[in-house]
């Protein structure tokens, strides 16, 4: 059965420092996506990255950079130069082609806490 | 409109009793799904809809949770005789159609049983 397993809850970081949330999944399909939500205090989640199973380049977007194994069934995420407004809730998350694509499976979440 | 809206933002109901959760997709997305964000069990995944039809229900957690979705636009979940483990944030996402994985959440509805 398909599973994300985020092994950190929470995170406190210091304004400025390098932060990585790390992201381990399973699954019995070789086609599949991965992704990155942010759900700050308002509650709202906010799509940050999808990735398909065929793609393990890493991808970078300003302070965000994400790493994908395929070897290892890791997708972590890092934030470099981290800011009081990178606190939040961040998801990873997983869908699978035998369901269409239609639905994710959820990891528990880590909260990241940058304070100034 | 401009994002998924649902409505209320905040229920607090008398356990027994049933509420309806609403939720008005992004307009022409004809994928809608129904999430729960609980304390215990973090994110889960309850109701698929595509169109009116909704080929996964595996999510729901007992018969006293049902949703409809009409005219493939606003979707409701009703949860009947509430329980207090109902207490959660129930979240709605959009999406173009099957296949598009790309999905835009509400902010949710935090439903409380007193």
């Amino acid at each position: 059965a398909q599973k994300v397993t985020q092994a950190q809850t929470e995170i406190s970081v210091v304004e400025k420092e390098d932060v990585t949330l790390d992201c381990v999944y399973e699954t019995r399909d070789t086609t599949y996506y991965l992704f990155w939500y942010k759900q700050p205090p308002s509650g709202e989640l906010v799509f940050l990255i999808r990735r398909n199973s065929f793609d393990e380049q890493n991808e970078i977007s300003g302070r965000y950079s994400w790493n994908f194994q395929k070897s290892t069934s890791s997708f972590n995420f890092t934030i470099t130069a981290s800011q009081v407004v990178d606190s939040a809730v961040y998801f990873c998350a997983l869908s699978e082609a035998r369901r269409g694509y239609s639905t994710l499976t959820f990891g528990k979440g880590t909260m990241l806490l940058v304070s100034p | 409109g401009a994002g998924v809206s649902q409505s209320p933002s905040n229920k607090v109901t008398e356990k027994g009793k049933d509420v309806e959760l609403r939720c008005d997709p992004i307009s022409g997305h004809t994928a809608l799904y129904w999430y729960r964000q609980s304390l215990g069990q973090g994110l889960e995944f309850l109701i698929y809809f595509q169109g009116n039809s909704a080929p996964d229900k595996s999510g729901l957690p007992s018969d006293r949770f049902s949703a409809e979705r009409t005219g493939g636009s606003v979707s409701t979940l009703t949860i009947q005789r509430t329980q207090q483990e109902d207490s959660a944030v129930y979240l709605c996402a959009s999406s173009r159609g099957t296949g598009d994985t790309e999905a835009f959440f509400g902010q949710g509805t935090r439903l409380t049983v007193v």
